[in-house]
């Protein structure tokens, strides 16, 4: 179970921005809330993990709502390169197991 | 950044051949180690978790005694698929992570897909 929701797939064009919601309306206190992604026949890269406060690195940024029930992952202008999919996991404190749902398929568009 | 390899990328063998797998964590100390398996047009699912010089926890329905793990250093974690066959072809992925500090992130490797002929 892994306990976020996400849309199946997502579609955008290059230099726009996007927005890849995530719904985790269980999450408990001291979950923290982790992006990564998957290029074709690559293992998953982190992009981004935050949580309570709203995040940003050099790959995105990382919205989380008051309510820590859903977050948003916002890439600030979309290239080919970020066609992947993404998936939102919560993890606990420490080095815990994360457990991967389907993710979104992000198509971006030229 | 942290930077994770993993050997070999691609193995084709026979079936009954035992395969090993190599996960090396480069320029940080991996106390934890995990291994996935993924299918195509699946995600990844999590086999089992290796802690330096301990034994591996493995997953409800993942066979210890098929796919051995040995994690004997703090930059090293091996998977041997022992007696392969057909349906143990898949893409296998290691990652990496410090154990301690706060909430880390997980570094993965690049992934070995394995075929069993």
């Amino acid at each position: 179970d892994a306990k976020t929701t996400q849309p199946n797939s997502m579609e955008s064009n290059e230099e726009e921005p996007v927005h890849l919601p995530c719904n985790h309306s269980t999450i408990s206190g001291t979950d923290y809330i982790h992006w990564y992604r998957q290029l074709p026949s690559q293992g998953p890269e982190y992009v981004i993990h935050g949580l309570t406060s709203n995040v940003n690195n050099r790959m995105a940024s990382l919205a989380i709502a008051e309510d820590r029930k859903s977050s948003t992952l916002i890439l600030h202008r979309a290239t080919l390169r970020d066609a992947a999919v993404y998936y939102c996991i919560r993890a606990g404190w420490g080095a815990q197991k994360l457990v991967f749902g389907q993710g979104t398929r992000l198509t971006i568009n030229p | 950044g942290a930077v994770v390899s993993q050997h070999p990328s691609r193995v084709i063998c026979k079936s009954g051949t035992s395969v090993k797998i190599e996960c090396r964590s480069l320029d940080f100390q991996a106390t934890t180690m995990f291994w996935y398996r993924q299918f195509p047009k699946q995600s990844l699912m999590l086999m089992a978790t290796s802690n330096e010089g301990s034994k591996a926890t493995y997953e409800q329905g993942v066979e210890k005694d098929k796919f051995l793990i040995n994690h004997a250093s703090l930059t090293l974690s091996t998977l041997t698929v022992t007696s392969a066959h057909p349906e143990d072809s898949s893409f296998y992925i290691c990652s990496a992570s410090v154990r301690g500090r706060g909430n880390q992130p997980q570094h993965f490797g690049d992934g070995t897909r394995l075929s069993i002929l």
